[in-house]
């Protein structure tokens, strides 16, 4: 139990362009979806948490209006990177948990961005 | 939530136990201990937590000192897809917020 699964695994586009990622959790309902970062070499830096049906709390320095974060449902949640640049190119993680408080965190597969 | 320090790397031998320390020396009577491990290009793996008493499950074994200050990460048999970095977490269940240290890079070697 416990999956959680990322769309697409990894994607290339060209610098201006809008990448749409996708977090679900197949076997259970996710109140709460994390999106992090993580640059080469370096550990993930969470970027915003998202809660169902509410807009998402970004951390210090993540510009929400790049970051489109949407948790329509109890098992998706999207990550849209809005006019992408090569900048942005990283590995984007979600993870989600159950319920509400003192859950495991469980984490997708990631997916990995290249802006060209 | 309190910050965990482990060593940047260590190097075990397949089929030996690998013991992967962590200070949390600042953890609060709230916080659990959280262990993941993340291989190359993958996302992170949940591998164990606890409170204060020492934890096993299928994975690995977690050791809690008694004030709660540092705990252990065991691997009974190691084996070569083990490798990864493994990083131990300090986790507030209200905060309900991950934060990342540096890990540990474990390698396994023949």
């Amino acid at each position: 139990g416990a999956v959680v699964s990322q769309h697409p695994s990894r994607v290339i586009c060209k610098s201006g362009t809008s990448v749409k990622i996708e977090c679900r959790s197949l076997d259970f309902q996710a109140t709460t979806m994390f999106w992090y970062r993580q640059f080469p070499k370096q550990s993930l830096m969470l970027m915003a948490t998202s809660n169902e049906g509410s807009k998402a709390t970004y951390e210090q320095g993540v510009e929400k209006d790049k970051f489109l974060i949407n948790h329509a449902s109890l098992t998706l949640s999207t990550l849209t990177v809005t006019s992408a640049h090569p900048e942005d190119s990283s590995f984007y993680i979600c993870s989600a948990t159950y319920l509400a408080v003192g859950e495991t965190q469980y984490f997708g597969p990631g997916t990995r961005l290249l802006v060209l | 939530d309190a910050k965990t320090t482990q060593p940047p790397s260590m190097d075990c031998a397949e089929g030996r136990a690998a013991n992967l320390p962590c200070n949390h020396s600042t953890i609060s009577g709230n916080e659990y201990v959280y262990w993941y491990r993340q291989i190359h290009s993958q996302g992170p793996q949940y591998i164990i937590h606890g409170l204060k008493n020492n934890e096993t499950n299928e994975m690995a074994s977690l050791i809690i000192t008694e004030d709660r200050k540092s705990s252990t990460l065991i691997l009974p048999h190691a084996t070569l897809r083990d490798t990864a970095v493994y990083y131990c977490i300090s986790y507030n269940n209200a905060g309900n917020m991950l934060t990342f240290g540096g890990g540990t890079r474990l390698m396994v070697k023949p």
